[in-house]
């Protein structure tokens, strides 16, 4: 399997347009999960799906942030407007399913620049 | 809710060394604990995953053990080398509500 897959590895946008991050998890695997890297913050989560559902976005910043799991091989974040405080390495991770969520595996993340 | 910390903060050894990182957390009720290491621009590669009902996990020259009484975890990596100069990430996923939570992490230098 290729692994998790991001796109873009980098985005640089002007304050005020929509921003679109994508995931791909790896095959079969039932957890997915989106975070925010920052070197103020960490890694923080923003919301976790299983098998599609949103089970927790507790953790997205504001109204600004919405995330889509549409079927099982593709997820997207959106952020509509953006502001240069969103500038961040966001990285998507997924997981197999035991009780519940197993080994975490990362994509190489998508770098994001607002001006 | 969760809180995890990780200690020391940085670390700079001469190649050879034996090294512990250690990692705590707040909340004994865990489901798993994961360890990570990190590279520069780089996403997050899976070191070492421990199961709540594990005591240590072995993989290599690294050693993961856990001790959720305490609320910690350790990893120990013998015989440094440079390559493995990172930074080593520690993440306690929560029972109940499956939330993984990560350390601030543990930037590692290892110099010949």
């Amino acid at each position: 399997d290729a692994g998790v897959i991001q796109s873009p590895r980098h985005e640089v946008t002007e304050m005020g347009q929509e921003v679109t991050l994508r995931c791909k998890p790896i095959s079969g695997h039932d957890y997915l999960f989106w975070y925010r890297q920052t070197m103020m913050r960490g890694l923080e989560l923003l919301i976790y799906f299983n098998n599609n559902v949103p089970i927790d976005d507790s953790g997205m910043p504001e109204d600004r942030f919405s995330a889509k799991m549409p079927n099982a091989s593709f997820s997207t974040l959106k952020i509509q407007p953006s502001e240069p405080r969103d500038s961040a390495v966001y990285f998507c991770a997924s997981s197999l399913a035991f009780s519940g969520p197993g080994e975490l595996f990362f994509g190489e993340g998508s770098r994001l620049t607002v001006l | 809710k969760q809180e995890v910390t990780q200690i020391p903060a940085a670390l700079s050894v001469p190649e050879g060394e034996n090294l512990v990182l250690n990692c705590s957390f707040t909340d004994s009720a865990i489901y798993n604990l994961q360890w990570f290491r990190q590279d520069p621009g780089k996403g997050l590669t899976s070191l070492l995953l421990i199961q709540s009902s594990q005591r240590e996990q072995t993989s290599g020259r690294l050693n993961a053990s856990l001790d959720k009484s305490s609320g910690r975890s350790t990893l120990y990596i013998a015989a440094s080398q440079p390559g493995d100069s990172a930074t080593y990430l520690c993440a306690v996923t929560s029972g109940g509500s499956y939330i993984p939570t990560f350390g601030r992490g543990t930037s590692l230098i290892v110099h010949p």
